[in-house]
């Protein structure tokens, strides 16, 4: 398996402009995990998911985040204007989510969001 | 939900062992605890997790106090490859994992 697919890489972006960034999750994981990093902040989780439905969004930090999930492999977080407080690294994650799991999650490589 | 702490930053020389401390005090008897570790530039990656018993895997050992309110990150032989961020984590019965600030591991060759 390629395991979690994060795009793009990178993205800069200036003020105002809208952002999505995208997620494949590892075929067959029923749990979808999305995650912000930041120096002052560290590691934060935003939303996730579980059969493509939203479970916990209270850590989005304000109405213009938003995510969704389609389908079992596609996910976006969208960023609507995006601001340059939202620079950061943006991290996806998927797992097993059942008690014979190690409840496990593989996280992508990160989209490193600059916002000018 | 409960919280976990860590020191901020530990060293430790090539090829000896190293023992990262977490406490947990709050934990709740359903927690479960998971450590991860993310090296730079990367996402984090998962290294053990445990409830009661100490477990061990290819990576590492995890070592729980009696009462739970502790847990210790065993590396048997630190490589330069092990210098990363590790987080002690603690699990519900949900699916949410709440990182803190984590351990700064550096390995001196």
């Amino acid at each position: 398996d390629a395991g979690v697919i994060q795009s793009p890489r990178h993205e800069v972006t200036e003020m105002g402009q809208e952002v999505t960034l995208r997620c494949k999750p590892i075929s067959g994981h029923d749990y979808l995990f999305w995650y912000r990093q930041t120096m002052m902040r560290g590691l934060e989780l935003l939303i996730y998911f579980n059969n493509n439905v939203p479970i916990d969004d209270s850590g989005m930090p304000e109405d213009r985040f938003s995510a969704k999930m389609p389908n079992a492999s596609f996910s976006t977080l969208k960023i609507q204007p995006s601001e340059p407080r939202d620079s950061a690294v943006y991290f996806c994650a998927s797992s097993l989510g059942h008690s014979k799991s190690s409840y496990e999650q593989y996280f992508g490589p990160g989209t490193r969001l600059t916002v000018t | 939900d409960a919280k976990t702490t860590q020191p901020n930053s530990m060293e430790s020389n090539e090829e000896e062992p190293v023992h990262l401390p977490c406490n947990h005090s709050t934990i709740s008897g359903t927690d479960y605890i998971h450590w991860y570790r993310q090296l730079p530039s990367q996402g984090p990656e998962y290294v053990i997790h445990g409830l009661t018993s100490n477990v061990n895997n290819r990576m590492a050992s995890l070592a729980i106090a009696e009462d739970r309110k502790s847990s210790t990150l065993i590396l048997h032989r630190a490589t330069l490859r092990d210098a990363a961020v590790y987080y002690c984590i603690l699990r519900n019965t949900g699916n949410q994992f709440y990182f803190g600030t984590g351990t700064s591991l550096t390995v001196i060759p």
